[in-house]
């Protein structure tokens, strides 16, 4: 099945930094989800992109879905040591989209 | 709302145990997922289940089993531990219902094999 690739796999700011993470694949996707796990513990759902183009905001948190729908990427502004954690890409693949298969996810460090 | 529920949160087992994972949900929820996490590493798929009564494998399925009776239980079984087993472990559930694929996950159960 179609795999997510994910870039880069480590990233350390000073806080109040920008953050960007990259996920790519080399088919297109129906849809791309985004996690994010706080260190000891577990995925959180963030956000799904569906369309084409698509940008979706949360606070200081930027999505976007390629015109291609074969990447996606996440921004940070201004990071702050809250946003600490492994950031996730996820996507259904599988003959009938019931897989649910994560790329290999950025961890950010914020140095205060 | 308990969401997702799993037991034990950690446990050691020795070479050649078993052991099952225990997963609750109690969403409603059809589809299911197990995973494991190496440390430093991201989530591989083990087995998922799209209802009760059908389970199939993931990425990494070689020493576990599976069984989905209910729609809301999905233990996972270990039947020969070994070290390479030594993980964290995530169950997870999803709706899928009109376009909600938001897959909500378990604490997590810590297993080490010695």
């Amino acid at each position: 099945g179609q795999q997510v690739m994910q870039i880069p796999q480590y990233q350390h700011v000073q806080e109040g930094e920008d953050f960007t993470t990259y996920c790519n694949s080399s088919t297109t996707l129906s849809n791309i989800q985004w996690y994010k796990q706080r260190p000891g513990g577990h995925p959180v759902f963030l956000i799904q992109l569906v369309k084409s183009g698509e940008v979706k905001k949360q606070k200081r948190l930027t999505f976007q879905f390629g015109e291609a729908k074969k990447n996606s990427s996440l921004h940070i502004t201004a990071t702050q040591t809250t946003d600490v954690g492994t950031y996730f890409c996820a996507d259904y693949s599988g003959g009938s989209n019931y897989k649910l298969t994560f790329g290999k996810g950025t961890l950010l460090t914020v140095n205060p | 709302n308990a969401g997702v529920t799993q037991t034990p949160k950690f446990r050691i087992l020795k070479i050649g145990q078993s052991m099952t994972l225990q997963c609750a949900q109690d969403m409603n929820h059809n589809y299911m997922y197990w995973y494991r996490q190496d440390p430093g590493m991201g989530l591989k798929l083990i087995y998922y289940s799209v209802g009760a009564g059908i389970t199939d494998k993931g990425e990494v399925p070689n020493g576990y089993n599976v069984s989905r009776s209910t729609t809301e239980d999905f233990p996972l079984r270990l039947e020969l531990a070994a070290p390479s087993q030594t993980s964290v472990y995530f169950c997870a559930s999803s709706p899928r219902v009109g376009g909600n694929t938001e897959a909500f996950f378990g604490q997590g159960t810590r297993l080490t094999v010695v």
